[in-house]
């Protein structure tokens, strides 16, 4: 079956500080993969996605590429604000099939502080 | 302009209840699904519909019933409500063509079974 692994949380950084949040997937066929993110109290929002193998999402200042050889879709900003402040998700999907369903990692908290 | 609309966005009742989520997209899409968060904020498809037709019913207790009226809307009905169903309830769409699969989400449902 399809699933995401992401990196637990919570994270806490300071601002301006470097931010890593792994995700891993494993998949039946081709995936898309997706950043979504949740800030507080409200619904999730698309942060940036990748299509295809080598792919780079960005999106706000983060990125994520699509590696194939390791499965990975790990997202990245070079200098996080306090306004990034959410609840980050790493999710995939099968470009196959009518439904082609978000199966979603299990989100990472991130707390950046002043 | 509201893409992807669920109301109420909060729901408490009681234990036994009857009561209807609703969900309306006005990006012309021919997918909406349902998802589920939980307190750990985990989330989990539960149904999708694609021009009215079920597509996707995970492993959810019969109490909850899907209905789509026309392709923009896809309701949630759930009888004998119980503590376990407290959780916040969202809405997605996406285009039926769209290749990335990226999927809009409403602003959620937070339900509270007391």
């Amino acid at each position: 079956g399809n699933s995401v692994t992401q990196m637990e949380g919570p994270v806490t950084l300071s601002e301006e500080a470097f931010l890593t949040i792994n995700c891993t997937y494993t998949a039946t066929g081709y995936p898309s993969l997706f950043w979504y993110v949740q800030y507080p109290g409200e619904g999730l929002q698309l942060l940036l996605k990748a299509t295809k193998a080598d792919d780079k999402g960005s999106n706000k200042g983060f990125e994520a590429t699509y590696r194939k050889e390791t499965t990975s879709f790990h997202l990245e900003k070079g200098s996080v604000q306090v306004s990034d402040s959410a609840v980050y998700f790493c999710a995939l999907s099968i470009s196959s099939g009518s439904a082609r369903q978000l199966t979603f990692g299990s989100g990472t908290q991130l707390t950046v502080l002043p | 302009d509201t893409a992807v609309s669920q109301t109420p966005k909060y729901l408490v009742t009681q234990m036994g209840n009857d009561k209807s989520i609703k969900c309306e997209q006005n990006l012309g899409h021919d997918t909406m699904y349902w998802y589920k968060q939980d307190s750990k904020k985990f989330l989990k498809i539960m149904f999708s519909y694609n021009n009215k037709e079920l597509i996707i019913n995970e492993t959810v207790p019969n109490r909850f019933s899907p209905k789509s009226p026309d392709k923009a809307h896809l309701n949630l009905h759930i009888n004998s409500l119980e503590l376990g169903d407290s959780a916040v309830y969202f809405c997605a769409s996406r285009e039926g063509f769209s290749r990335s699969n990226e999927q809009f989400f409403g602003p959620g449902t937070r339900l509270t079974v007391l």
